[in-house]
């Protein structure tokens, strides 16, 4: 079966643009999580969506934003980039929404912002 | 709060042994371990619930201590492939949500 889906791949983006991310979860998986990766802070959890509603949300200012849609796919938004955004954001989709069977994470996309 | 990992970096020879160690000060539910190579997504390896049950497909094992909110990773007769960096998540009761260690460097040489 396809794995998590992640587009796009690379991104170089200016201060002060806004960016949107996708994820495709694997078929069947209704919970979709985000994080940032960076090698200083490593995985840090921005938030998670189940069937279409947030049900989590991590320590990051309001300029991160998601949805999730009625086929599971999710977005996630930051607007007024910060050169501190430049990282690698990864997905993760879960069974049901419980972690009782691990993450499955896409390949991510990784951010520059100039 | 995140966890705690130890040791950040290790370096073996292949068929050598290894223990990685994830320590919390918060209640757990559930310890969560993930291998990520260089350039690539993290993959998960095992989970282990409280209670004892454990979930994984590899062979690769682990163990919770719950009293102490601990949990180690044990890699046996290490391979090349082993190669990568380790993380352990976890997640406290309801969380719906892994807070990620910093991670664990594993070099394997031939």
């Amino acid at each position: 079966k396809a794995g998590v889906t992640q587009t796009p791949r690379y991104l170089i983006k200016t201060r002060g643009q806004q960016v949107t991310l996708s994820c495709s979860p694997i078929s069947g998986h209704r919970s979709v999580s985000w994080y940032q990766q960076t090698p200083g802070q490593g995985l840090q959890f921005l938030f998670e969506y189940f069937s279409e509603t947030q049900r989590n949300k991590g320590n990051f200012p309001g300029r991160f934003s998601g949805r999730q849609f009625s086929n599971s796919r999710s977005e996630m938004n930051v607007s007024t980039l910060e050169l501190g955004d430049s990282a690698l954001y990864l997905c993760a989709s879960s069974l049901v929404g419980s972690l009782d069977y691990g993450y499955t994470f896409g390949s991510g996309t990784r951010l520059t912002v100039v | 709060q995140q966890p705690v990992q130890s040791p950040q970096a290790v370096i073996l020879r292949e068929g050598e042994d290894a223990v990685i160690n994830c320590s919390s000060s918060k209640a757990l539910y559930s310890v969560h371990w993930y291998r990520q190579k260089h350039g690539e997504a993290p993959v998960f390896l095992m989970i282990l619930l409280k209670g004892g049950e454990q979930k994984g497909h590899e062979k690769i094992s682990a163990s919770f201590n719950e009293k102490k909110q601990q949990s180690s990773l044990y890699l046996t007769a290490s391979q090349l492939s082993y190669s990568g960096t380790y993380f352990c998540g976890t997640e406290g009761s309801g969380a719906q949500k892994l807070v990620f260690g910093q991670g664990t460097r594993l070099t394997i040489n031939p």
